[in-house]
């Protein structure tokens, strides 16, 4: 249980066109799904915390009209990201947060596989 | 300022040797989360942590929540090459819901 699934895997565009990510919950459903982005060998970055049905919370920095999210549904969120440049580059990851997943009462997250986008 | 202070950043062992790793805070959280990352993948979860004091153990692995539930520590007994990878630490400060991370541990283990 607990999977989270992100589509693409890997994603090359060239600069100035749009990207959209996909990010589901397969087995449960997810009040709360959160983006990251990612450097190499540094931590993750949250960039917005998605609630289904509402608007996104962007982070201190994170432009909301480049990376737009959508939480459509209880087990779909999508990350545009619009008139990509090179430095939108990055490994992006979404993680899905249900309430009393699995029997927990605990608000774990649960990440989906990370998508792998390089603007030419 | 980084809430949750992950100590170390690297760490490069060999074979059979035992390590920690430390996640610190001057902030109380309800729970901690660690997890285990490889490259071009997204983290996993090894083992929330929620009561004060409290140990896990995972196989080799073994958690621990400080009593105060400001920090945490990571063992790892005989580590394994297939160990390597990168080991972060989560949680949720007080009343927020918005998740913070710890910087990492990127853990090489050498055969």
């Amino acid at each position: 249980g607990a999977v989270v699934s992100q589509h693409p895997s890997r994603v090359i565009c060239k600069s100035g066109t749009s990207v959209k990510i996909e990010c589901r919950s397969l087995d449960f459903q997810a009040t709360t799904m959160f983006w990251y982005r990612q450097f190499p060998k540094q931590s993750l970055m949250l960039m917005a915390t998605s609630n289904e049905g509402s608007k996104a919370t962007y982070e201190q920095g994170v432009e909301k009209d480049k990376f737009l999210i959508n939480h459509a549904s209880l087990t779909l969120s999508t990350l545009t990201v619009t008139s990509a440049h090179p430095e939108d580059s990055s490994f992006y990851i979404c993680s899905a947060r249900g309430l009393a997943h699995m029997g927990s009462s605990y608000n774990e997250q649960f990440f989906g596989p990370g998508t792998r986008l390089t603007v030419l | 300022t980084q809430l949750l202070e992950q100590s170390p950043q690297f760490l490069s062992i060999q074979e059979g040797e035992n390590l920690t790793v430390y996640c610190n805070s001057s902030s109380v959280f309800s729970s901690l989360q660690w997890y285990r990352q490889e490259p071009g993948e997204g983290p996993v979860l090894l083992v929330t942590v929620v009561t004060g004091g409290e140990v896990k153990k995972l196989k080799r692995l073994t958690f621990q929540f400080g009593d105060a539930r400001k920090d945490s520590s990571l063992h790892i007994t005989a580590a394994q090459p297939g160990d390597t990878g990168l080991y972060l630490c989560a949680g949720e400060p007080g009343g927020s819901y918005i998740p913070t991370f710890g910087r990492g541990t990127s853990l090489i283990v050498h055969p």
